[in-house]
C-alpha cells in the first residue's frame, strides 16, 4: 500500500496570510494532483504535476512535485475566505490507481 | 472537458432496501471508474475499481456482494448498495479518467445516503 501523508491535518489563519501544505510519500508516483473540497461536493481537480521538480502556478497557488516525485507541496499566498475547504492530494501510479493523503482543512476567517 | 455527472445527489432509504447510484462521464469515455467512500471531515476511502465489461476489482474489506458494481459501457458505472443498513450511510463518490498522466481524475458530485 502507498501511504501519502498529508500535513497539516487542520488549518486556521486569518484572511491575508500565507500557507504551506505538504503531501510526503516514501513511493515514487508517475504524477500527483492537488484538489479542493467543499462540503456536500465531490474534489475538483486544481492541477496535476508529473515531472519531478516541476512547479506550478495558478493565480494566488503554487505547486511543487519533488525531485524524486515522491513529495509535493501547495502554497497559498494571501489566503482568503474563499480558499477555505478540505485540500486532497492524490499521488497515481502507473496502474492508474490513485492514493489520497488524509487531507488538509482549510479555514480562513476574515 | 472532462465532465462526470452522478446521480442522485441525496438520497434516503428505508433499512433493508436497496440504493442505485449512477456514474457517467458526459464527454468522454472511461474503461476505468472508481468508487470512493468518504466520512465527515475525513479523505476519500477507495472501495473498487470498476472495469467496463468485467468484474470490478474491490478493497480489501470491502464486501463485494453488499456493493454491487456494473461497468456496462463506457460511460456508465453503477454502484448498488444492497439491503442497506444505517452503518452504510455516508457520502459515496465516482471518479473517472481520460487516461495518461497529465489528467488527474474528475469527480462526480458525490451521493449523500442516508439510510433509516
Amino acid at each position: 500500500t502507498q501511504l501519502l501523508e498529508q500535513s497539516p491535518q487542520f488549518l486556521s489563519i486569518q484572511e491575508g496570510e500565507n500557507l504551506t501544505v505538504y503531501c510526503n510519500s516514501s513511493s515514487v508516483f508517475s504524477s500527483l494532483q492537488w484538489y479542493r473540497q467543499e462540503p456536500g461536493e465531490g474534489p475538483v481537480l486544481l492541477v496535476t504535476v508529473v515531472t519531478g521538480g516541476e512547479v506550478k502556478k495558478l493565480k494566488r497557488l503554487t505547486f511543487q512535485f519533488g525531485d524524486a516525485r515522491k513529495d509535493s507541496s501547495l502554497h497559498i499566498t494571501a489566503a482568503q475566505p474563499g480558499d477555505t475547504g478540505l485540500y486532497l492530494c492524490a499521488g497515481a501510479t502507473n496502474a492508474g490507481k490513485s492514493t489520497f493523503g488524509d487531507g488538509t482543512t482549510l479555514t480562513v476567517k476574515p | 472537458g472532462a465532465v462526470v455527472s452522478q446521480h442522485p445527489s441525496r438520497v434516503i432509504c428505508k433499512s433493508g432496501t436497496s440504493v442505485k447510484i449512477e456514474c457517467r462521464s458526459l464527454d468522454f469515455q472511461a474503461t476505468t471508474m472508481f468508487w470512493y467512500r468518504q466520512f465527515p471531515k475525513q479523505s476519500l476511502m477507495l472501495m473498487a475499481t470498476s472495469n467496463e465489461g468485467s468484474k470490478a476489482t474491490y478493497e480489501q474489506g470491502v464486501e463485494k456482494d453488499k456493493f454491487l458494481i456494473n461497468h456496462a459501457s463506457l460511460t456508465l458505472s453503477t454502484l448498488t448498495v444492497t439491503s442497506a443498513h444505517p452503518e452504510d450511510s455516508s457520502f459515496y463518490i465516482c471518479s473517472a479518467s481520460r487516461g495518461g498522466r497529465s489528467y488527474g481524475y474528475t469527480f462526480g458530485s458525490g451521493t449523500r445516503l442516508t439510510v433509516v
